[in-house]
């Protein structure tokens, strides 16, 4: 167990409609990351928030967005949803700076969409 | 740009033979790399990793050298078990503090 939680687990929805995954980072660390991972491929790197603040942005749609709040919690919402969103989306979080890039991810949310 | 090669993209080893997976950088100033192991539908999980300033790391069978000359960097898997098929991800560190860049990942298969 890495300590980062995600919710839900699965999730099973419908071209158009809009989700939110949720996120919580270790304790003490105050960087999340989200990641998408389409069956059979790598790790796309979505986007970074550093207590609060985005901090780096990867390959987002902008049908994507995420914030993190003053509780360190992370979400990301997905709307207008596609087919090709389907996807095991994780999230990540680390404490930020040299010596402390150490990732440690989450269980991961499979969505499906139909 | 910032880039993380990774050979090869799957890997085919009898168990108790060692299997080798390579990446390569683009930044020299690149100081961290991490390899992650995912089994199927599960995280990443760490599984060992390295800076800049040393050039190799063991655990128990599980090994990581760099060179940072050539900007390359290696995992080595020695008695390998079934238990090691998996996808192996290499990332590094790249200057102006921004997150991992991870590699494409290898997809290794140990053959009872």
């Amino acid at each position: 167990d890495s300590g980062v939680t995600q919710t839900p687990k699965h999730l099973i929805t419908a071209t158009g409609q809009r989700v939110t995954l949720r996120c919580s980072p270790r304790s003490g660390d105050l960087s999340v990351y989200w990641y998408q991972q389409s069956l059979d491929q790598g790790l796309q790197f979505l986007i970074q928030y550093y207590n609060g603040e985005e901090r780096a942005k990867g390959n987002i749609l902008e049908r994507f967005s995420a914030q993190q709040f003053p509780d360190l919690h992370s979400e990301l919402n997905l709307s207008s949803l596609e087919l090709g969103d389907s996807a095991l989306y994780f999230c990540a979080s680390s404490l930020w700076g040299k010596g402390k890039e150490t990732q440690y991810f989450g269980p991961g949310t499979r969505l499906l969409v139909l | 740009g910032e880039n993380v090669e990774q050979h090869p993209s799957t890997l085919s080893v009898q168990e108790g033979d060692s299997a080798v997976i390579k990446c390569t950088y683009s930044d020299s100033a690149s100081n961290y790399f991490p390899w992650y192991k995912q089994e199927l539908g599960k995280r990443p999980q760490l599984i060992i990793d390295i800076r800049s300033n040393v050039g190799e790391k063991k655990d128990q069978r599980i090994a990581v050298t760099l060179n940072k000359t050539a900007k390359h960097f290696s995992l080595h898997i020695t008695e390998t078990q079934p238990e090691d098929s998996a996808v192996y991800f290499c990332a590094a560190t790249f200057s102006g503090n921004t997150p991992l860049v991870f590699g494409k990942g290898t997809r290794l298969s140990v053959i009872a």
